[in-house]
């Protein structure tokens, strides 16, 4: 079984840019989540899609949004770029159905980079 | 309340000793508490976790002890090899539609000197 794949795996953007990642799930999987991973903030949570609707948020500014096609394949887009929003981008997906909780299985990552 | 507090930040243990990683957590709506590993350039590998109802689980070198009236819960790493270097992270998530948010501590980065 495939993994979770993220696309790109490399990314530089300047400042006041917008970007756009994407995730392809397991294959039967129906929830994807997002993370923001850097040296000085770790694991962060950015938000979770389930059904093509976000149904967990965490605290990060509207900047950073995200959506779920009706293949469970994800985007995140974050608009008007900051140098501090240079981190790895993780995705990760999991079966999750509703009032049960299933492993989350993560992506490679993105790594972008704000010049 | 939403924290997960991991220690120690670094450990080094010889080859063939316990590695030992502990975590605290606040939240008591917390059900689910998986342990990853991640290597350099690598996304997260999901070891092993854990649900309140049990106090101890094993799989192979990895045991995690769950001790739920003092919410904490620890990795233990058996016989620990030098391709056990890698940093571990824990986690917690909470029940019905909170799966799927994971609350991460900060990281133990493992050394195992051979």
């Amino acid at each position: 079984k495939a993994g979770v794949t993220q696309t790109p795996r490399y990314l530089i953007k300047t400042r006041g840019q917008q970007v756009t990642l994407s995730c392809s799930p397991i294959s039967g999987h129906r929830s994807v989540s997002w993370y923001q991973q850097t040296p000085g903030q770790g694991l962060q949570f950015l938000f979770e899609y389930f059904s093509e609707t976000q149904r967990n948020k965490g605290n990060f500014p509207g900047r950073f949004s995200g959506r779920q096609f009706s293949n469970s394949r994800s985007e995140m887009n974050v608009s008007t770029l900051e140098l501090g929003d240079s981190a790895l981008y993780l995705c990760a997906s999991s079966r999750f159905g509703t009032g049960t909780t299933y492993e989350q299985y993560f992506g490679p990552g993105t790594r972008l980079t704000v010049t | 309340q939403q924290q997960v507090k991991q220690s120690p930040q670094s450990l080094i243990v010889q080859k063939g000793g316990i590695s030992i990683i502990n975590c605290a957590y606040e939240n008591t709506a917390f059900d689910y508490f998986p342990w990853y590993q991640q290597f350099p350039g690598k996304g997260p590998a999901l070891l092993i976790a854990i649900r309140p109802d049990v106090s101890e689980k094993k799989e192979g070198r990895f045991t995690i002890s769950f001790n739920k009236s003092a919410k904490q819960f620890s990795l233990h790493i058996m016989d620990s090899q030098p391709g056990d270097s890698a940093t571990y992270f824990c986690a917690a998530s909470g029940r019905n539609n909170q799966g799927g948010k994971l609350i991460f501590g900060q990281g133990t980065e493992l050394s195992v000197k051979p």
